[in-house]
């Protein structure tokens, strides 16, 4: 079966410190990764999503970015966190189901930035 | 307008009692739709695919009416762990990296 990890589970920041999130799938190959915030009280925006090793689209500007290293691997950094940027942080992955894709979502990041 | 929209709630229940909650989409080529639970602090969940046929899982009922863009989720007997938010989520098509767009969620509180 799949599973999908995110680490850490929470994080706090300092204002202007890097930020690196990794998430890894298993059981699958090639998925769809997606990168989500949710800030408190607040619907879920996407913030990135790749089809594949290295292809990366990101949905809104900000100064938050995403790689593809690996099939299985999708990380999120910052350079310089801002205030702004605290969040609970999910990533996901897509599975083919009939004729439709449900999406699933790992455990989640939460993150303060102070 | 917003893609996706959810009455936010809360909707506060008795146990045993039967909830509805409807969602509106905007975008008419729309192909998918879910509905999705999530707990306090936790990652949504899948609940349920929904189904232009209708579908039922238990106690879970979801319809669509594409024709008035029209989603719901029928909850019967509700119990105390139902209470979450349900989001209602539409897939927009398959191409794009298949992109859901959540709604922002109903808040559901079971009581006794």
């Amino acid at each position: 079966s799949q599973t999908i990890h995110q680490w850490p589970a929470t994080l706090v920041q300092p204002v202007g410190s890097p930020l690196s999130l990794e998430c890894t799938v298993e059981g699958t190959s090639n998925p769809n990764l997606y990168w989500y915030r949710q800030a408190a009280g607040r619907g879920l925006q996407l913030l990135f999503y790749s089809v594949g090793i290295g292809q990366i689209s990101s949905e809104v500007p900000q100064n938050l970015s995403a790689s593809r290293p690996q099939d299985r691997q999708f990380i999120l950094s910052s350079k310089k966190l801002l205030l702004s940027d605290s969040g609970f942080y999910l990533c996901a992955w897509t599975r083919l189901a009939g004729e439709s894709y449900e999406q699933y979502f790992g455990p989640g990041t939460r993150l303060t930035v102070t | 307008r917003k893609e996706v929209e959810q009455d936010p709630g809360p909707f506060n229940v008795p146990e045993g009692a039967t909830v509805a909650f409807n969602c509106t989409y905007s975008n008419s080529a729309s192909q998918s739709f879910f509905w999705y639970r999530q707990d306090c602090r936790k990652e949504p969940k899948l609940l349920m695919s929904v189904y232009s046929s209708g579908n039922e899982d238990g106690r879970f009922t979801a319809q669509l009416n594409r024709a008035s863009q029209y989603i719901s989720l029928l909850i019967r007997d509700s119990k105390l762990s139902d209470s979450a938010t349900y989001l209602c989520v539409v897939l927009l098509g398959t191409g794009g990296g298949n992109k859901l767009t959540f709604g922002t969620g109903t808040q559901l509180k079971v009581e006794l």
